[in-house]
């Protein structure tokens, strides 16, 4: 059981250049979200998903699409990255939106845009 | 949108007990409030979470008073291991909604030997 793991742990991209994160559960939980944190400061939210096939903007959602093709994966994309979205990215997992248990968070990735 | 407010730092020494408080005056009827913490480089950890008066676990005690407009987080004798960011979050639990992901700035904890 290796709960939320997010692929890659670093990368680095040019201005413009496209990417995408992905963040695996293996807790069948139904909802998936991303967050970004910059240094500094708290995490806020991009999207998240509640179940296969969903998406939903959260705080922070402009210049990223996500997509949830299977329940246990969801992913994070930069069609044309900037400077201002060096930051880390976390995913979570969590059963029910607000259950006792809360959300599961994965390592990160830390992206740098050049 | 239930707003937390949290003091941004507090120092304390091996062997303490730390009190983290957090403000939240506009709390609604069916919000909880839930604490994670985080150690650099890594995602957040669930520490614990409580409606109303007290609620403990193995690792951390939370104290919410009768009106419930505040909230104490409670680590009891730290160690140089407790040494990390805590947040604060309140949100309703029954239903679905992004307000109780709102996560802040949280409180720099640093443990001194």
């Amino acid at each position: 059981n290796a709960g939320v793991t997010q692929t890659p742990k670093f990368r680095v991209l040019k201005t413009g250049q496209s990417m995408t994160l992905l963040c695996a559960q293996d807790m069948n939980h139904e909802y998936m979200y991303w967050y970004r944190q910059d240094p500094g400061m708290g995490l806020r939210l991009i999207h998240y998903s509640v179940g296969e096939g969903t998406t939903a903007k959260g705080e922070v959602p402009d210049g990223y699409n996500v997509s949830r093709l299977k329940k246990q994966n969801f992913l994070l994309g930069l069609e044309s990255a900037a400077p201002s979205q060096t930051s880390v990215y976390f995913c979570a997992s969590s059963t029910i939106a607000g259950e006792r248990d809360t959300q599961y968070f994965g390592p990160g990735t830390r992206l740098t845009v050049l | 949108l239930a707003k937390t407010t949290q003091p941004i730092s507090m120092d304390s020494y091996e062997g303490q007990e730390v009190n983290i408080t957090c403000s939240h005056n506009n709390i609604a009827t069916n919000d909880y409030i839930t604490w994670y913490q985080q150690f650099p480089s890594q995602g957040p950890r669930f520490i614990i979470q409580g409606y109303k008066t007290k609620v403990t676990n193995e690792v951390a005690s939370l104290f919410i008073p009768a009106d419930r407009k505040s909230s104490t987080l409670s680590l009891p004798r730290v160690s140089l291991s407790d040494t990390a960011v805590y947040y604060c979050l309140v949100g309703d639990m029954g239903a679905y909604n992004t307000d109780k992901l709102i996560f802040g700035t949280g409180t720099r904890l640093q443990v001194f030997p």
